[in-house]
């Protein structure tokens, strides 16, 4: 049964710093991996869609890269601003070619001003 | 393009009521999924419609039913309303049926009391 777990589940860094948020996932047959940022109360925002034969993705200052030998994928935030606090979550397909989620915990980032 | 749209956005229900959430897609998505998001669970998979059909359905009760029309917009049920139901109720859509970027709604909050 696949597990997903995010590490930490709170960060708070002064605005600036470069930060990485970590996913780690048990089961490494996924098909795809994503990335998405939710604000409090609101829905999600999708922040980047890693194809499991691809190694990274990048928007903007984002940056996600996938190994999947490893069960493992990383959120790199460049010169983070107070506009990044939100929690991040991670989520890989239940099954393969479906769209049902399987969600991780989530880090929730606060960037100080 | 309008995003994807959910009504109500709050609700306040009692236990033993029923409650019917709506979702409207994207325009031009076919794909509709669903997901509960409760503090101790998380975010959970509930179900995944495309051309009027349910292809996958998550790990609960029967008393959770959903629906989709031809025009993609999708319905949820729940009934027999129990306090646990208390949640965000996100809906997101997505092009087709097979695993892409999914593309999220603000949400319904439902008490139940």
């Amino acid at each position: 049964k696949q597990e997903v777990t995010q590490i930490p589940a709170a960060l708070s860094v002064p605005e600036g710093e470069n930060l990485v948020l970590n996913c780690s996932f048990t089961d490494s047959a996924i098909y795809n991996l994503q990335w998405f940022r939710q604000d409090p109360g609101k829905g999600l925002t999708s922040l980047l869609l890693i194809q499991s034969s691809q190694r990274e993705q990048t928007s903007g200052r984002l940056n996600a890269s996938l190994d999947k030998s490893s069960g493992r994928s990383t959120l790199y935030i460049a010169a983070s601003q107070p506009g990044d606090s939100a929690t991040y979550l991670c989520a890989v397909p239940i099954q393969t070619g479906a769209n049902n989620l399987f969600f991780g915990t989530g880090t929730r980032l606060t960037v100080i001003p | 393009k309008a995003g994807v749209t959910q009504t109500p956005r709050y609700l306040i229900k009692t236990r033993g009521q029923q409650v019917t959430l709506s979702c409207s897609p994207i325009s031009g998505h076919r794909s509709v999924s669903w997901y509960q998001q409760t503090p101790g669970q998380g975010l959970q998979f509930l179900f995944e419609y495309f051309s009027e059909t349910q292809r996958n359905k998550g790990n609960f009760p029967g008393r959770f039913s959903g629906r989709q029309f031809s025009n993609s917009r999708s319905e949820m049920n729940v009934s027999t309303l129990e306090l646990g139901d208390s949640a965000l109720y996100l809906c997101a859509s997505s092009l087709g049926p097979y695993t892409d970027t999914q593309y999220f709604g603000p949400g319904t909050r439902l008490t139940v009391l």
